[in-house]
C-alpha cells in the first residue's frame, strides 16, 4: 500500500535561519507530488507541485523553494525563514481518485 | 487561480441535528472531491464526484455536484461527535492539481 511520511512533526525557527521539510512517499512510482501551506482552520494555498525528478512548478512567489532530487522524496526549503512564514505544511501526493497527505508540519517562525 | 468558497465557515450543532455545507465557485470544474481534517492532520478524502447532478451517499453523509459542475453541497444528516472537524471542497481539471475551498469548520456538541 502506498504511504506518505512528512517530519518533522513540529518545528520552531528563528527568523533569518533555513529550513528544510522532507517528504517521501512509498508503495508508488513517479507520484506527482505537492507542498501546501494551511492557515488555522481555514483551506490550503498550494505552494508547489512536481510531475518527475527535478521538476518544479511553482503555485505562488514566496520564501521558499523546492526540490526533488529523488523520484519519491520533495522537500521543501528556505535560506532566511519569515515570521509569515509560520503556518501548517502538508505534503501530499495524487493518486487517480485524490490526495493522500502527510501528517503535517507545524512550523512557528519567532 | 480558481476560487472556492465554502458556507459557513463555522457551524456548531447538536448531536442528532442535520446539516448543509455549501461549495460555491463561478468556474467549472471537471471534478470535485470532499475532504475531513481533524486537528493536526493532514486532509482525508471522503469522495470524488465527476458528472454534474451526480449524488452520492457514504453512510450519514450526502454529497451532490451541481448540474452545471460549478458548485456542490455536503448534507450530514443525524451529525455525531466524530463528525466534527474541517471540511474541505477541492475543484479540479484536466491538470495536476485541485484548487480548495475556505472550509467548514464543524463542531458536533453531544
Amino acid at each position: 500500500s502506498q504511504t506518505i511520511h512528512q517530519w518533522p512533526a513540529t518545528l520552531v525557527q528563528p527568523v533569518g535561519s533555513p529550513l528544510s521539510l522532507e517528504c517521501t512517499v512509498e508503495g508508488t512510482s513517479n507520484p506527482n507530488l505537492y507542498w501546501y501551506r494551511q492557515a488555522a482552520g481555514r483551506g490550503l494555498q498550494l505552494l508547489f507541485y512536481s510531475v518527475g525528478i527535478g521538476q518544479i512548478s511553482s503555485e505562488v512567489p514566496q520564501n521558499l523553494s523546492a526540490s526533488r532530487p529523488q523520484d519519491r522524496q520533495f522537500i521543501l526549503s528556505s535560506k532566511k525563514l519569515l515570521l509569515s512564514d509560520s503556518g501548517f505544511y502538508l505534503c501530499a501526493w495524487m493518486s487517480g481518485i485524490g490526495y493522500t497527505f502527510g501528517s503535517g508540519t507545524r512550523l512557528t517562525v519567532v | 487561480t480558481q476560487l472556492l468558497e465554502q458556507s459557513p465557515q463555522f457551524l456548531s450543532i447538536q448531536e442528532g441535528e442535520n446539516l448543509t455545507v455549501y461549495c460555491n465557485s463561478s468556474s467549472v470544474f471537471s471534478s470535485l472531491q470532499w475532504y475531513r481534517q481533524e486537528p493536526g492532520e493532514g486532509p482525508v478524502l471522503l469522495v470524488t464526484v465527476v458528472t454534474g447532478g451526480e449524488v452520492k451517499k457514504l453512510k450519514r453523509l450526502t454529497f451532490q455536484f451541481g448540474d452545471a459542475r460549478k458548485d456542490s453541497s455536503l448534507h450530514i444528516t443525524a451529525a455525531q461527535p466524530g463528525d466534527t472537524g474541517l471540511y474541505l471542497c477541492a475543484g479540479g481539471n484536466t491538470g495536476n492539481q485541485f484548487y480548495f475551498g475556505t472550509g467548514t469548520s464543524l463542531t458536533v456538541i453531544p
